[in-house]
């Protein structure tokens, strides 16, 4: 049973680049989150995906993106990077939106720095 | 604002002493807490939740957390520590429809052998 997979796990890019990171939800689940931790952070959420729809965005500016497909696999698309968005970005699925369980399951995280 | 603070960033232990962190939430509605843990080198996995009943929750690995609604506390327990549980442990709370996930900051534990 595949847990949650990112890609890639690391990368580096300069300020005003584009960065897309991907992810694939533990197998049975439908419902992809993204999380930016920085360094010595917890876990800040930016948002949920189900059904194909951003369903609840946390506090972050519209240069941040994403997108669910069909088969439930995510991607967070970054625009106009800045030094500040350098941190681990962390993928986490759920099933049916967290209501059956509660529960986050998290990949390892793409590490991205921005120089 | 919905918040989760946690007042130690950094614990260190002896194998055997007895493992108390704290979390405390600020919610403005029904909550739903969990402890997370990551293990060197491995990715979050869920260590112990509570939503609602008796509260005091077990986990994993004899780890218990008391939910104190006066105290608007959450703090995980272990009555004795070991080697193996050197990790990086964060509290986290979800309102309702779990949509959203709030972080603490986190505990690094460091058990000495």
């Amino acid at each position: 049973d595949a847990g949650v997979t990112q890609s890639p796990t690391h990368l580096i890019k300069t300020r005003g680049q584009q960065v897309t990171l991907r992810c694939s939800p533990k197998s049975g689940h439908d419902t992809v989150s993204w999380y930016q931790q920085a360094l010595g952070q917890g876990p800040q959420f930016i948002f949920q995906y189900y059904e194909e729809e951003e369903r609840q965005r946390g506090n972050f500016p519209d240069r941040f993106s994403g997108h669910q497909f069909p088969n439930y696999s995510s991607e967070l698309n970054v625009n106009a990077l800045l030094l500040g968005d350098s941190a681990l970005y962390l993928c986490a699925s759920s099933l049916d939106r967290g209501l059956s369980s509660g529960e986050l399951f998290f990949g390892e995280g793409s590490r991205l720095t921005v120089l | 604002a919905q918040s989760v603070s946690q007042h130690n960033h950094h614990v260190i232990l002896s194998e055997a002493a007895s493992l108390e962190l704290g979390c405390n939430y600020s919610y403005g509605g029904t909550v739903n807490l969990f402890w997370y843990v990551q293990y060197p080198g491995q990715h979050l996995q869920l260590l112990l939740k509570y939503f609602s009943g008796d509260p005091l929750v077990k986990g994993i690995k004899g780890f218990e957390a008391e939910f104190i609604k006066s105290k608007f506390s959450f703090n995980l327990r272990k009555p004795s520590v070991q080697w193996s549980d050197t990790a990086e442990y964060f509290c986290a709370g979800a309102l309702y429809n779990f949509n959203k996930f709030y972080f603490g900051s986190g505990t690094k534990l460091n058990v000495k052998p």
